[in-house]
């Protein structure tokens, strides 16, 4: 299995709505990220965790909230988002400190807040 | 602010014809870079990484060279095809203590003309 899934595929949400979004990945892979992706920009690194602990948060609003249950799967918690928040949500995974090491992207969820 | 960026928005090519992306880096730090192709409504697929202390990495009919006294990174595709019309992004990875992180440049789109 060479793949990260994440689901849902989209999702609509009011801004007092919780929702969360779920990645999941068996390749043994011991890193796992979340991405923020607006239209016809590049990803955007938002969080990383390695051994499922967090190591890195790039000052990203606390109305996001990522969980790392264990080493398969990446959880990203959503709350009172604001219609800016409306993006392409991508999770990866890769290996720790080997270089790219298969960093490999899911399709990503296409998040709509109204 | 240190940033990874493209020359051209968009490069149109023949069928048949070589397609050459380029890519303009200013930190002198990164590890490796990478190369993602991202087709309309998907996450982005792995292409080629290519270490910072290499030069020159070939696969299968993508070419990636790097000049670092430049500080400049190129794809190659040769033989373009229509299924080759997407947007391309460089990334340029940091090993860190705790996962690799990507920062992405601006992007490319390609479109392959009959």
């Amino acid at each position: 299995d060479t793949e990260v899934t994440q689901t849902p595929k989209h999702l609509v949400m009011g801004m007092t709505n919780k929702k969360s979004l779920k990645c999941e990945q068996h390749m043994g892979h011991r890193a796992m990220y979340w991405y923020k992706q607006k239209a016809k920009k590049p990803p955007e690194l938002m969080f990383v965790y390695s051994y499922e602990k967090l190591s890195i948060n790039e000052s990203v609003p606390s109305r996001f909230s990522p969980e790392c249950p264990n080493s398969s799967l990446l959880n990203l918690h959503l709350h009172a988002l604001q219609p800016e928040d409306s993006a392409l949500y991508l999770c990866a995974s890769s290996q720790v400190g080997r270089g790219a090491g298969g960093y490999t992207f899911g399709s990503g969820t296409r998040l709509t807040v109204v | 602010g240190e940033s990874v960026g493209l020359h051209l928005p968009t490069l149109s090519v023949q069928e048949g014809d070589n397609s050459i992306i380029n890519c303009a880096y200013s930190n002198s730090a990164s590890d490796y870079f990478i190369w993602y192709k991202q087709e309309s409504g998907k996450g982005p697929q792995f292409i080629i990484d290519i270490r910072s202390n290499m030069d020159k990495r070939q696969g299968q009919r993508v070419t990636v060279l790097l000049n670092k006294t430049v500080k400049h990174l190129s794809l190659q595709i040769a033989a373009t095809q229509p299924g080759d019309s997407a947007v391309y992004f460089c990334a340029e990875g940091f090993l860190t203590g705790g996962g690799n992180k990507l920062t992405f440049g601006t992007g490319t789109q390609l479109k392959v003309e009959l």
